[in-house]
């Protein structure tokens, strides 16, 4: 079954760092997205993006984050200057239509010490 | 009103036991609706979508409600295997951006 694969599993990092979490979504997918979840609480909404571009942001994705997709295959999530708020799990998810359910990842674990 | 509300659980229930779950949504303009299932420190994943005519897969079954505003997953002859995180997720139009309802727990007992 085709996957998501995301690198690495887990971050540490210190505060005030940049980090780069890496996604390869499947293959034949036009959709990418990225999540967090800090620890206990709900999956959030952080960014959406298709045809080389931004669709969607929430609140939560300011200057501090950038997406890319530097190639073909790969789907980056820049978070700038990090925050000890930022330690959470960063899901990455695709999906081949915007309305069709999307997979995720496993997940990067960043920890922002 | 939260975006996307759910009951809190957890629900405690024996094997072989149906289970149903409730999620109002309070944005009308929501277009996708989709049940995930979320391990202890995994992804979610993808349950099932939920249409308007209400749809089954197995032992699972999703109804939607566009005017209350409401969804529902029932799940039939539990299993041990069922014990996770039940997601309710909202898409509004275009599918683009996607809101989470915070969970419910179920437990299935031997």
């Amino acid at each position: 079954e085709p996957e998501v694969t995301q690198t690495p599993s887990h971050q540490v990092t210190q505060m005030g760092q940049e980090v780069i979490l890496r996604c390869v979504p499947i293959s034949n997918h036009l959709y990418f997205y990225w999540y967090r979840q800090i620890l206990g609480q709900k999956v959030e909404f952080l960014v959406s993006f298709y045809n080389n571009e931004i669709s969607e942001k929430s609140e939560i994705f300011d200057d501090q984050f950038s997406v890319e997709r530097p190639d073909g295959s790969n789907f980056t999530l820049k978070i700038r200057s990090t925050k000890l708020e930022d330690s959470a799990m960063y899901f990455c998810a695709s999906s081949e239509e915007a309305r069709r359910g999307y997979t995720f990842g496993s997940g990067t674990r960043l920890t922002v010490v | 009103r939260k975006e996307v509300e759910q009951d809190p659980g957890p629900f405690n229930v024996p094997e072989g036991a149906t289970v149903a779950f409730n999620c109002t949504y309070s944005n009308s303009a929501s277009q996708s609706f989709f049940w995930y299932r979320q391990d202890c420190r995994k992804e979610p994943k993808l349950l099932m979508s939920v249409y308007s005519s209400g749809n089954e897969d197995g032992r699972f079954t999703a109804q939607l409600n566009r005017a209350s505003q409401y969804i529902s997953l029932l799940i039939r002859d539990s299993k041990l295997s069922d014990s996770a995180t039940y997601l309710c997720v909202v898409a509004a139009t275009g599918g683009f951006k996607t809101i989470f309802g915070a969970g419910t727990r179920l437990f299935v007992k031997a």
